[in-house]
């Protein structure tokens, strides 16, 4: 990958859904994936997706892929408040095995 | 499976002393990655090792960096004359090596320079 955007900074009331945007440039990007990460952990990772899909749903989680404006986004359907955390998507085109990270998103569940 | 182990999990030293972390990987996982961390900021990668071989290092990673996987399973990562600069989390994670290539991250290792 070469860069990943991300918004740093997203607020939601418990119940509602949340969803964290993410941007990639590297036109090559062959798997793009969601990681999560708590205060003082390391990243878990959630979900990912394959160039060639548009959609994947996990349980509350679904992400949309569209590769023509390398757009990724990841949607929490009733967000908890234990889903506060920082979110990151990561790259990686196929030529290369080495993902590379957004600056992740911050997610504040309020009750 | 324990999942991806590091040690120690803090580290305070002073500035230009060595430091070294250990890393141990899920052990099905033949690729290990070194990432770093820093407040506010994504993982950045440092280098990656598909068994024993050291396959890519990131310019980030001065000469002061040294990393080995010695027989293809843990993996060391030291820091030589540590600067303020290098306080930082390092995050190992490691790979089963197919194609889908998710990494699996342990707990970290913070680094604090005094």
């Amino acid at each position: 990958g070469e860069d990943v955007e991300q918004s740093l900074f997203l607020s939601v009331r418990e119940g509602d859904s949340s969803v964290i945007n993410c941007t990639y440039t590297d036109s090559s990007s062959t798997y793009l994936y969601w990681y999560k990460q708590e205060p003082g952990a390391g990243l878990q990772l959630l979900t990912y997706i394959f160039s060639n899909m548009d959609m994947k749903q996990d349980q509350r989680l679904t992400v949309l892929l569209n590769k023509k404006d390398k757009h990724l986004s990841l949607r929490i359907a009733d967000t908890q408040t234990g889903d506060s955390a920082i979110y990151f998507c990561a790259d990686r085109s196929g030529g290369s095995y080495i993902p590379t990270f957004g600056r992740g998103t911050s997610l504040i569940v309020h009750p | 499976d324990t999942g991806v182990s590091q040690n120690p999990r803090h580290k305070i030293t002073k500035r230009g002393q060595n430091v070294t972390f250990r890393c141990d990987p899920i052990s099905e996982h033949n690729r290990l990655y070194w990432y770093r961390q820093t407040l506010g900021q994504g993982p950045e990668f440092l280098t990656y090792f598909q068994n024993e071989a050291q396959l890519e290092k990131s310019r980030l990673l001065s000469d002061r960096f040294s990393a080995e996987r010695p027989k293809g399973s843990f993996s060391t990562l030291e820091i030589q004359r540590t600067e303020q600069g290098d306080s930082a989390m390092y995050l190992c994670a490691s790979s089963w090596g197919g194609s889908t290539g998710e990494l699996f991250f342990g707990e970290g290792s913070r680094l604090t320079v005094l």
